[in-house]
């Protein structure tokens, strides 16, 4: 199947880095987009990769193994503002723009 | 401000029922999604157009159909509607259709099935 794994929930510190990790089927991978998403607000994009390595962007920065169908979002200096869901999505060959989503993972940031 | 305008923002309405919801994709943007976000099921892809043709299509219902007209609107028709189609219906956009097009998604609406 296309199942995509990342965890339910985190917590961290104000002004902590915190990992969230992604694990998804490897065949016909062609992308992986990471979205922050508030409570009952739309989905932003942070970041996409499609080759192996870090993408940074500022505070987030986020990585991809395609051969081990492994990425993650790195969140650093924590703010309170970054409590929110974080979903991983894949998009895989011929299956025009289509996204699937994981379950997204909570992250709570406490001061 | 993705740039993705949905209308209406909320509604209520009875089982049995019929509702449309609307989506203007960013200025540009030939590529439309359309995803429903409920609680036990996170957000699953409906269906996709591209510069009015169905492009992709996931786990939509029979009730449900989707079309995307000339300028490029595209609105999400659900029908028969049930107490389960309660969720929120978000719309994205992106610019060619094609693989590497990152997807903006507009701020949903929130549907009700009382």
């Amino acid at each position: 199947g296309q199942n995509i794994d990342q965890p339910t929930e985190m917590t961290a510190t104000e002004g902590a880095i915190v990992q969230i990790n992604c694990t998804y089927q490897t065949s016909g991978f062609n992308g992986l987009f990471w979205y922050q998403q508030h409570a009952g607000e739309a989905p932003t994009f942070l970041s996409y990769n499609v080759l192996d390595g870090l993408e940074e962007k500022g505070r987030f920065s986020s990585f991809l193994s395609r051969s081990k169908g492994y990425s993650y979002l790195l969140l650093k200096e924590l703010q309170m503002k970054d409590s929110a869901s974080y979903l991983c999505a894949v998009r895989w060959d011929n299956q025009g723009g289509k996204l699937i989503f994981g379950q997204g993972t909570e992250l709570s940031v406490k001061p | 401000d993705s740039g993705v305008t949905q209308t209406p923002k909320h509604l209520i309405t009875a089982t049995g029922q019929r509702v449309t919801l609307r989506c203007s994709p960013r200025s540009g943007d030939l590529s439309v999604y359309w995803y429903q976000q409920s609680l036990d099921q996170g957000l699953q892809f409906l269906i996709q157009y591209y510069n009015g043709e169905e492009r992709a299509k996931g786990n939509i219902l029979e009730r449900f159909s989707a079309q995307q007209f000339p300028d490029l609107h595209s609105e999400l028709n659900l029908s028969s509607l049930e107490l389960g189609d309660s969720a929120l219906y978000f719309c994205a956009s992106s610019g060619r259709g094609t693989w590497t097009e990152t997807q903006y998604f507009g701020p949903g609406t929130r549907l009700l099935v009382l």
